[in-house]
């Protein structure tokens, strides 16, 4: 069965670097997603990217963030300054855009630690 | 805006019925999901409904839907420990819109 893969599953990082985390959507998907979940906290939206451009963005995702698909199967995220309140758990994901498929499908998520 | 209400943890006997339950705010809401999550893992996809649905059933799960009270629910039927996770009920107002979460809901299986 299809899946949405994610790496690396862990990040540890220091403060005010640079981290790009990645996702591999499933392959005829063509809306993709990032959120994130602090611990303990809900799952929070953070962007949708759609036919190659920022659908919808939250609050979250201000200037530090960017999002990308440099080919037909990767989509990234990018943080660029990274601040010790960005540790959370980000999940990418996928959903197919054409036909009566609703299901949005989640990646095991990229566990991402800021010291 | 949209907000998305679950009560936090429930305790059932295996072989029990669970039931867990959602409340949502926005009327616009389209898509209803079920995810299921297991410590340390990602978001599974369970089930999802449609807004103009009043039931949907799929092997042990049914999902119930009160449009008119923006009520939600899921029961797993015959509970397993193998359910034991974390249950995050979601909308979403059009096809390839966000989803928005609950805080999801803790459901311990004891045997």
């Amino acid at each position: 069965e299809p899946e949405v893969t994610q790496t690396p599953s862990h990040q540890v990082t220091q403060m005010g670097q640079e981290v790009i985390l990645r996702c591999v959507p499933i392959s005829n998907h063509l809306y993709f997603y990032w959120y994130r979940q602090i611990l303990g906290q809900k799952v929070e939206f953070l962007v949708s990217f759609y036919n190659n451009e920022i659908s919808e963005k939250s609050e979250i995702f201000d200037d530090q963030f960017s999002v990308e698909r440099p080919d037909g199967s990767n989509f990234t995220l990018k943080i660029r300054s990274t601040k010790l309140e960005d540790s959370a758990m980000y999940f990418c994901a996928s959903i197919r855009g054409t036909g009566l498929s609703y299901e949005q499908y989640f990646g095991p998520g990229t566990r991402l630690t800021v010291t | 805006g949209e907000d998305v209400e679950q009560s936090l943890f429930l305790s059932v006997r295996e072989g029990d019925s669970s039931v867990i339950n959602c409340t949502y705010t926005d009327s616009s809401s389209t898509y209803l999901y079920w995810y299921k999550q297991e410590p340390g893992a990602g978001l599974q996809l369970l089930t999802y409904i449609f807004s103009n649905m009043d039931m949907k059933q799929d092997q042990r799960l049914t999902v119930l839907l009160n449009k008119k009270d923006k009520h939600l629910s899921l029961r797993i039927a015959d509970t397993q420990t193998g359910d034991s996770a974390i249950y995050f009920c979601a909308e979403s107002r059009e096809y390839g819109n966000k989803l928005v979460f609950g805080a999801g809901t803790i459901l311990r299986v004891k045997s």
